[in-house]
């Protein structure tokens, strides 16, 4: 089944715990990116990438890293976590950057950081 | 800039039809989407159509947009209360790898 996997779903960290968010996608999609949502704000966009080694910042990079190894793996870094990043996180793929394909999301990440 | 506008309530009675409106600044968008967002679910989507579109229609779904106005509505008749749900309008831009995303409007089902 075609999906994007994120880890966990649900998270309570406190301030300064550096966390790791994984995101996998089975598609052999090359486009990936992390969106957080935030009530009233809809979802911004935090990082992206175009392809393996190929990462670029969204609207909302502070405080967040990426990486991206391997095609499939798109891990979101928060190395000093803190109370402002409290959100919903979402991974999503598509084939390519451009605006003619689909993209999937992932069911979500809850972060809470206390 | 690039930026999606839509508004946060809507409230139907049970088997009348729901319209969610969407606005847009960017007139260079090459598809624009609907999504939609059950309570602790993700995002999934419900239909998109083309900026060279007018109309797209798929069941109970059917969008319109007006590229004049820069307008874009998801009409879904016989609504039901398995269409409770947060609906965003987003854009995808030919000029940029993201999509921007409205904030989402909350349909809520009256019986």
């Amino acid at each position: 089944e075609a999906q994007v996997t994120q880890n966990p779903r649900y998270l309570i960290t406190v301030t300064g715990k550096k966390l790791t968010v994984t995101c996998s996608q089975n598609m052999n999609h090359e486009y990936m990116s992390w969106y957080r949502q935030d009530p009233g704000l809809g979802l911004r966009q935090i990082y992206y990438s175009m392809n393996v080694e190929v990462t670029d910042k969204g609207d909302v990079p502070e405080g967040y890293k990426v990486s991206r190894k391997e095609k499939r793996n798109f891990p979101l870094i928060l190395e000093s976590p803190s109370p402002n990043q409290t959100s919903l996180y979402f991974c999503a793929s598509s084939p390519t950057g451009q605006g003619n394909t689909e993209a999937f999301f992932g069911q979500g990440t809850r972060l809470t950081v206390v | 800039g690039e930026d999606v506008e839509q508004s946060l309530f809507l409230s139907v009675r049970e088997g009348d039809s729901s319209v969610i409106n969407c606005t847009y600044t960017d007139s260079s968008s090459t598809y624009l989407y609907w999504y939609k967002q059950e309570p602790g679910a993700g995002l999934q989507l419900l239909t998109y159509i083309f900026s060279n579109m007018d109309m797209k229609q798929d069941q109970r779904l059917t969008v319109l947009l007006n590229k004049k106005d820069k307008h874009l509505s998801l009409r879904i008749a016989d609504t039901q209360t398995g269409d409770s749900a947060i609906y965003f309008c987003a854009a995808r831009y030919s000029s940029a790898s993201k999509i921007i995303f409205g904030s989402g409007t909350r349909l809520s089902i009256r019986p």
